[in-house]
């Protein structure tokens, strides 16, 4: 079965900061790995989506995420924080074949001015 | 756009009523999901359904049950609403094409059960 653990349940960054939120799933085999954003009472949205070829993917608002197969991490990251980015961030992963995800536990960003 | 639709927003229930939530989707996906968001736990997963009057159990299917009898509808049902239930319910839905697996949400529904 897979999991995903998302070690960093709050993280704070200065606006306009690098940011790279941290994401470890268990699988035996290829992953479908995903992170999703939800704004303040929202809904979540996806960011990106890695299923396989370039290990580095991009998404939307900046985003990008890096699978890292030796490690089991999809880390995403942001090489300038925007106060909007403030969020609660999902990652998830699924396996082919399979149509339930497994969500980690989300970190909270809070973005300082 | 994929649109998921979930009845109510806010919702405040007694303890012991019957509560009905309701979830639509307007881009004939097969699969539909029920959520429960906690602080500090994450998503989990309720109830998953990948056809008309087919579902499954998820993670925490205790005190739940769940109705679909149109491919755009999927109703999640509080038999007997309790406090610990109090919590935001996510509703999703996804295509059965082998090739995305994403899952399109809700707005969510926070559920109190006073």
């Amino acid at each position: 079965a897979q999991s995903v653990t998302q070690p960093d349940i709050h993280i704070t960054v200065s606006e306009g900061a690098s940011l790279e939120l941290r994401c470890n799933y268990s699988y035996g085999a290829t992953p479908y790995l995903f992170w999703y954003v939800q704004s303040p009472g929202q809904g979540l949205q996806l960011l990106l989506k890695y299923f396989s070829g370039d290990t580095l993917v991009q998404g939307i608002k900046g985003f990008e995420a890096e699978f890292k197969r030796s490690q089991s991490s999809f880390n995403l990251r942001k090489p300038s924080v925007h106060w909007s980015d403030a969020a609660e961030y999902f990652c998830a992963v699924g396996a082919r074949g399979f149509q339930k995800l497994v969500f980690g536990t989300g970190t909270r960003l809070l973005v300082s001015p | 756009d994929v649109k998921v639709t979930q009845s109510s927003r806010y919702l405040v229930k007694r303890t012991g009523e019957k509560v009905f939530l309701e979830c639509v989707q307007d881009m004939d996906h097969e699969n539909m999901f029920w959520y429960r968001q906690d602080p500090g736990l994450g998503l989990r997963l309720i109830y998953f359904s990948y056809d008309v009057k087919m579902k499954e159990k998820g993670d925490i299917p205790e005190g739940y049950s769940v109705s679909r009898e149109k491919k755009e509808r999927f109703s999640l049902i509080l038999e007997s609403a309790s406090t610990n239930q109090t919590s935001m319910y996510l509703c999703a839905s996804s295509a059965t094409d082998g090739l995305t697996y994403e899952q399109y949400f809700g707005p969510g529904t926070r559920l109190t059960v006073t």
